[in-house]
């Protein structure tokens, strides 16, 4: 069974500065997705980056950046010049192709991040 | 991008009715719905999966005559909280997937459960 592992529960940093949150997934497909959503207060799921595994190159959003490591099973995410509006919790996420061929996201436990003036 | 509407976005209700929960693709036809819980600061539980014309997937530990699941259009999924308790109290979100992408999800608003 696929499991997700973010190992940060909370993070702050200072509005204009980086930081990176960490995830470690655990899967035996070769196959797969891999996302990082941001949940703002409103609790509305918003996508923010999505990586897919037969890629080697890291995907890219604007402020945010992966460093996905696939033979360490590791998908991190950088957030650049951090904003207010960034404050979230933030959740890793796999994507199977098992299930049903219709692929169901297993959720990490999610890290909550502060943005601070 | 894709809109799902979740509806309603909260709802208070006595201990022991029914609660119904409605997600809506407005622009896209899902063939696939997700039904997710999640409790106060932590993570989203996929509860069952819902498929168009067919009886919903339920996942472990979920009990399927407690939380009936309707897909019974290209754009509807209803979620049915039986006999609510207070335990069942919890933030419900819906998700929906188009046909052409077993990689999307669109998330709906989430539905805030109340059961006094």
């Amino acid at each position: 069974a696929q499991t997700v592992t973010q190992s940060q529960p909370e993070m702050s940093v200072q509005e204009a500065e980086t930081v990176t949150l960490s995830c470690t997934y655990d899967t035996s497909e070769s196959n797969y997705y891999l996302f990082w959503y941001k949940q703002p207060p409103s609790r509305q799921m918003i996508l923010v980056i999505r990586q897919e595994a037969y890629k080697q190159q890291n995907a890219t959003e604007n402020r945010f950046s992966v460093n996905f490591q696939k033979a360490a099973k590791s998908f991190s995410l950088k957030i650049s010049d951090s904003q207010l509006g960034d404050t979230a919790m933030y959740f890793c996420a796999f994507l199977t192709r098992t299930y049903n061929q219709g692929g169901k996201l297993i959720f990490g436990q999610g890290t909550e991040l502060s943005v601070k003036p | 991008g894709a809109v799902v509407s979740q509806h309603p976005s909260r709802v208070i209700c006595k201990s022991g009715t029914s609660v119904k929960i409605e997600c809506r693709s407005l622009d896209f036809q899902a063939t696939t719905m997700f039904w997710y819980r999640q409790f106060p600061k932590q993570s989203l539980m996929l509860m069952a999966t819902s498929n168009e014309g067919s009886k919903a997937t339920y996942e472990q530990g979920v009990e399927k005559d407690k939380f009936l699941i309707n897909h019974a259009s290209l754009t509807l999924s209803t979620l049915t909280v039986t006999s609510a308790h207070p335990e069942d109290s919890s933030f419900y979100i819906c998700s929906a997937r188009p046909p052409e992408g077993w990689k999307v999800q669109y998330f709906g608003a989430g539905t805030r459960l109340s059961v006094l």
